[in-house]
């Protein structure tokens, strides 16, 4: 069984700081790489994808991946109250008909 | 002019009842999917269609039913509702079965009791 591994938090983090979530997955031949935000009573939606191992910038998001570690980071620079939700981490499985596996979610709180 | 929309948003039952959830898309996209998030919000995959095909059943008790009679539509029929059914079901929809990213309702909360 696939596997995708998040620390549940919650993380706090005070405003204006960098947030920074981690996740873990089971398989070494996973290529694509989510990150969504849901906020609390509402759907996911996608913030950042990552395909390649380094990193990849949009505005104040980053995505981090270590393919030999097996690990994707997301940083969030200069932390807004806003930013406050969890954070679902997902994984596309190709040998699965192209299911993609969420992690079970990192709550992260950011205080003023 | 909702990209995604369920209804209904809400679902209060009872053990034993027969219940459907409707999810449509106006995206234009060939895939469509439901999730079940539980109570620790663990999103998982039901069942995926791409263009009114089957291409993923998770291990789903056969109680759920799900029914594409377009591409645009993908309804959850759920039989002899138990307790473990609560939990909120997403559809979503992608463009094709392999773009990243997927396009997801506002979600039903299904509670049965």
């Amino acid at each position: 069984q696939k596997e995708v591994e998040q620390n549940s938090g919650p993380l706090s983090v005070p405003e204006g700081a960098i947030a920074s979530l981690n996740c873990t997955y089971s398989d070494r031949g996973s290529q694509s790489f989510f990150w969504y935000r849901q906020y609390s009573g509402k759907s996911p939606e996608l913030i950042m994808f990552i395909y390649s191992n380094g990193d990849k910038e949009d505005g104040r998001f980053t995505a981090q991946l270590n393919k030999a570690s097996q690990y994707v980071s997301l940083l969030i620079r200069d932390s807004q109250p806003s930013d406050s939700a969890t954070y679902l981490c997902a994984v596309r499985d190709y040998s699965s008909a192209s299911k993609i596996i969420f992690g079970s979610g990192t709550r992260l709180s950011i205080r003023p | 002019d909702t990209a995604v929309s369920q209804t209904p948003k809400y679902l209060v039952t009872q053990m034993g009842n027969d219940k459907s959830i409707k999810c449509e898309q106006n995206l234009g996209h060939d895939t469509m999917y439901w999730y079940k998030q539980d109570s620790k919000k663990f999103l998982k995959i039901m069942f995926s269609y791409n263009n009114k095909e089957l291409i993923i059943n998770e291990t789903v008790p056969n109680r759920f039913s799900p029914k594409s009679p377009d591409k645009a539509h993908l309804n959850l029929h759920i039989n002899s509702l138990e307790l473990g059914d609560s939990a909120v079901y997403f559809c979503a929809s992608s463009q094709v079965r392999d773009r990243d990213e997927q396009y997801f309702g506002p979600g039903t909360r299904l509670t049965v009791t």
